[in-house]
């Protein structure tokens, strides 16, 4: 099956600066990766997606790259905001519709 | 909007005991997933259901079984509960093809004691 690896675990930045968070997959044959962010208590929420067919894609202070050489993708947010802090969790769909998650980050923005 | 419901937000139960999580979603879906949720690992899927009355295993399907008889509907057995599934449990359900994402309930947070 497919094993996706996310780092880092925590990451804590300044408000108004970038975050990014990384993960790696190790299936090829993956063509869809997306993201979901998790308020504490709440149920996780896509925030973004890319398929294996597109390199980047953006929306507004939100980013997503994708290597497939390399086998992994980034998540990069600017410009961040208190709201921001949260649970981020990337995924990678193998087999029929089924997703391998990371193991999440905690991002903390600092007012 | 696509609405995934499961029918508890928190549950205590005893060792031993058999447990029933339910979840149904709202948007004709024909894949549904149950995952586990503990700090640390991320989401871990338990078992996944493509149809009515087909079921796949996941990753740690040990100690729990499921049922689909209806198409909205996808239960989760804890067959005879232990301590080592307390646990935070995520219903989660997609259509098929191209490529959509998968839509979470808000979760069945169960403590066995």
């Amino acid at each position: 099956g497919e094993n996706v690896e996310q780092h880092p675990s925590t990451l804590s930045v300044q408000e108004g600066d970038s975050a990014v968070i990384k993960c790696t997959y190790s299936d090829s044959a993956s063509n869809y990766f997306p993201w979901y962010k998790q308020e504490l208590g709440k149920r996780p929420q896509l925030i973004i997606d890319i398929r294996s067919n597109v390199g980047e894609k953006k929306d507004q202070r939100i980013a997503v790259t994708l290597n497939k050489t390399a086998k992994h993708f980034s998540l990069h947010i600017t410009e961040t905001q208190p709201e921001d802090s949260a649970v981020y969790f990337c995924a990678a769909k193998y087999g029929n519709e089924k997703l391998t998650f990371g193991t999440g980050t905690r991002l903390t923005i600092i007012p | 909007d696509v609405k995934v419901t499961q029918s508890s937000r928190y549950l205590v139960k005893r060792t031993g005991e058999k447990v029933f999580l339910e979840c149904v979603q709202d948007m004709d879906h024909e894949n549904m997933f149950w995952y586990r949720q503990d700090p640390g690992l991320g989401l871990r899927l338990i078992y996944f259901s493509y149809d009515v009355k087909m079921k796949e295993k996941g990753d740690i399907p040990e100690g729990y079984s499921v049922s689909r008889e209806k198409k909205e509907r996808f239960s989760l057995i804890l067959e005879s509960a232990s301590t080592n599934q307390t646990s935070m449990y995520l219903c989660a359900s997609v259509g098929s093809g191209s490529n959509q994402p998968q839509h979470f309930g808000d979760g069945t947070r169960l403590s066995i004691l």
